[in-house]
């Protein structure tokens, strides 16, 4: 079964400076991948979706994947204090059906 | 606008009660979700279901059972509930494509 990490556990940026997040998975099963923000005792909010190799911009949230060195990254450009929160990486499979398999998570403090 | 609710959102039950919790869509997908979230494990994932009674095991099915009468009802029974159950819990929904919605979010306190 796939298995997620992510680094780093925690990241504190100022608001302005980039943030940098990774996720790297086990094996070259999954097909898509994305990142979801969750503001605490909330739930999880959508950021990006990625399907190929490359890179995809939403807005102010870039992921970036590698298949070959199983890697998928979120950059966050001009983080704001509002995007403090916890950061989760989930690949699905090829099973397009089957649920999806979560990294624990990156917990981001924005500072102004 | 995409949206996934849930219903309670918060619940202490005692050990041994049975706990239902609701999920529902306005979407109309037919793809449905539960999962839990504990601190050092992350999101788990408990039942899928297909459709109307079409439901299949997670990867944690242990202890809960899922009812699906209705497309956009998806439900989660625990029958007596026990305290390594306390729980964040999540319904999630997918449409045509790869995308889940997740709801809001119940948080079960079993003591």
């Amino acid at each position: 079964q796939q298995k997620v990490q992510q680094s780093p556990e925690s990241l504190t940026v100022s608001e302005g400076a980039m943030a940098s997040l990774n996720c790297t998975f086990s094996d070259g099963t999954s097909n898509n991948f994305r990142w979801y923000r969750q503001h605490s005792a909330k739930g999880l909010e959508v950021l990006v979706s990625i399907f190929s190799d490359g890179e995809k911009e939403e807005g102010r949230f870039t992921a970036h994947l590698n298949r070959a060195n199983l890697h998928v990254s979120l950059h966050i450009r001009e983080p704001q204090p509002s995007d403090s929160a916890v950061y989760l990486c989930a690949a699905n499979s090829n099973n397009y059906a089957q649920g999806l398999t979560f990294g624990l998570g990156t917990r981001v403090s924005v500072f102004p | 606008d995409m949206k996934v609710t849930q219903m309670p959102r918060y619940l202490i039950k005692r050990m041994g009660e049975n706990v239902l919790l609701e999920c529902g869509q306005d979407m109309s997908h037919e793809t449905m979700y539960w999962y839990r979230q504990d601190p050092g494990l992350g999101l788990q994932l408990i039942y899928i279901s297909y459709d109307v009674d079409s439901n299949s095991e997670g990867d944690i099915p242990k202890g809960y059972r899922v009812s699906r009468k209705k497309r956009e009802h998806f439900s989660l029974i625990l029958d007596s509930a026990k305290t390594n159950q306390t729980s964040v819990y999540f319904c999630a929904s997918r449409g045509t494509t790869y995308e889940q919605y997740f709801g809001p979010g119940t948080r079960l306190t079993v003591l």
